[in-house]
């Protein structure tokens, strides 16, 4: 079974412009969550999305956002891109919302905002 | 505030050896808890997890063991391998969440 995919792997954008990453969970995975890995700031939780709906947020600014599609693919987009914003972004499925389900991790993007 | 604390930034062990990875949390809602590996540039890799309704869970070299009562897990490798060197996170969540609270990880070197 394929694992958690994320595209693009690398990306470089400027200040002031957008972005979108995509995330295509394990088949057959319903849930499907986004981290920020920074050297500063460690692995923090960006947001949680199952059956299409965000059911958790972590403490990120509304740049931040995201979506789950019918087939549980997931996206994220950050606007307006600060250079803090650079970072490895990190997708993650799991069978089920909550109750001890282990989330798999994808690879992850590399943003680098200039 | 640090919900999950990982005090040991690093640690080095010879190969063949016990490596223990200590972890601290403060929220006593936590009820799983759930060790990862990282190399650099990858996403981390699920090791070992274990409910609060446990006290131990094993799978292979890996062990992890959970104190409630000290708000204090551990995860034991053994025997150590060189190819165990990497960053090991630990990370818990609550309730009915998939929202992970990560710890700041250990750099394990396992050397010959």
């Amino acid at each position: 079974k394929a694992g958690v995919t994320q595209t693009p792997r690398y990306l470089i954008k400027t200040r002031g412009q957008q972005v979108t990453l995509s995330c295509s969970p394990i088949s057959g995975h319903r849930s499907v969550s986004w981290y920020q890995q920074t050297p500063g700031q460690g692995l923090q939780f960006l947001f949680e999305y199952f059956s299409e709906t965000q059911r958790n947020k972590g403490n990120f600014p509304g740049r931040f956002s995201g979506r789950q599609f019918s087939n549980s693919r997931s996206e994220m987009n950050v606007s307006t891109l600060e250079l803090g914003d650079s970072a490895l972004y990190l997708c993650a499925s799991s069978l089920a919302r909550g109750d001890g389900e282990t989330q798999y991790f994808g690879p992850g993007t590399r943003l680098l905002v200039l | 505030d640090q919900q999950v604390k990982q005090n040991s930034p690093s640690l080095s062990v010879q190969e063949g050896r016990i490596s223990i990875l200590n972890c601290d949390y403060t929220n006593s809602m936590f009820d799983y808890f759930l060790w990862y590996k990282k190399y650099p540039a990858e996403g981390p890799t699920f090791l070992i997890s274990i409910s609060s309704i446990k006290d131990k869970n094993e799978d292979g070299r890996f062990t992890v063991f959970l104190n409630k009562s000290a708000k204090h897990l551990s995860l034991h490798i053994v025997p150590s391998q060189p190819g165990d060197s990497a960053v090991y996170f630990c990370a818990a969540s609550e309730g009915n969440t998939d929202k992970l609270i990560f710890g700041t990880g250990t750099r394990l070197q396992v050397f010959p």
